[in-house]
C-alpha cells in the first residue's frame, strides 16, 4: 500500500463552478497520475507528474489543470467543471510491484 | 484511437473453471503489460504483468499470455472463485512511461 489518500471520496457540484481533487501520497514516490474512468472507456489520463513542478498532459487533459508544489500532494482541478466531467477520478502512484501503479480509492464527481 | 482493446465487455464463468480475459493492442511500441482488478468503489489493483521479452508470466492461479506477433495478450484464472468477480483491465505502457488501459472486462463467477 502506497499510502494514497484521495478527497474529497464524493461531490456534487454546479455546472460552471471551480472544483479542485486532492491526491495524497505518504511514501515520496516520484511519479503521480491523475485518470478518470468512464463506461466504455475505461481509465483515461488526464495529466501526470514526474516530479514537484514537472506536469504535462495526457490524453484527456481539456478542461483540467494540475499543479504538484510538494512531493506527497498532486491537485486536479476542473477551471468550470462540465457534465461532461461527471466521472469517477483516481489518483495513482509510480510504485509497487514491477512497473505496476497504486490507485487510491477514487472521487467521485456529478456536476449537475 | 483505442490503442488497448478489451472487446468482451463481460464474461460468466462456472466456479472452479478457467476464465480467459482477452487483450489485443494496436502499439508495436508496447514494451510492458499489466493486468488490474477492480472491485465497485475501489480502485484498480495490480494483478500481473509481463515483459514483451516474455511470453508467459505465472502467479499462483493466474497466468498472461503474450503473443506478440498479433499483439494480443490474455490472463487465465484457474481454478475460479467467486472472490474474482470483479472488472479487468488491462494496460500497456513503453518504457516505464505512462499506461494505456483497455475498455475492462467485467468478470462474473457463478457458485
Amino acid at each position: 500500500d502506497a499510502g494514497i489518500t484521495q478527497s474529497p471520496r464524493h461531490k456534487v457540484t454546479e455546472t460552471g463552478t471551480p472544483v479542485t481533487l486532492r491526491c495524497h501520497q505518504t511514501e515520496n514516490h516520484r511519479y503521480m497520475y491523475w485518470y478518470r474512468q468512464d463506461p466504455g472507456h475505461g481509465l483515461r489520463l488526464i495529466h501526470y507528474s514526474y516530479g514537484v513542478k514537472d506536469t504535462d498532459k495526457g490524453e484527456v487533459s481539456d478542461g483540467y489543470s494540475v499543479s504538484r508544489s510538494k512531493t506527497e500532494d498532486f491537485l486536479l482541478t476542473l477551471e468550470s467543471a462540465t457534465s461532461s466531467q461527471t466521472s469517477v477520478y483516481f489518483c495513482a502512484v509510480q510504485g509497487g510491484v514491477g512497473y505496476g501503479y497504486t490507485f487510491g480509492s477514487g472521487t467521485r464527481l456529478t456536476v449537475v | 484511437d483505442q490503442q488497448v482493446k478489451q472487446n468482451s465487455p463481460s464474461l460468466s464463468v462456472q466456479e472452479g473453471r478457467i476464465s480467459i480475459l482477452n487483450c489485443d493492442y494496436t502499439n508495436s511500441m508496447f514494451d510492458y503489460f499489466l493486468w488490474y482488478k477492480k472491485y465497485p468503489a475501489e480502485g484498480p489493483t495490480f494483478l500481473i504483468s509481463i515483459s514483451s521479452i516474455k511470453d508467459k508470466n505465472e502467479d499462483g492461479r493466474f497466468t498472461v499470455f503474450l503473443n506478440k506477433s498479433a499483439k494480443h495478450l490474455s490472463l487465465h484464472i484457474v481454478p475460479s472463485q467467486p472472490g474474482d468477480s470483479a472488472v479487468y483491465f488491462c494496460a500497456a505502457s513503453f518504457g516505464n512511461e505512462k499506461l494505456t488501459f483497455g475498455t475492462g472486462t467485467r468478470l462474473t463467477i457463478i457458485p
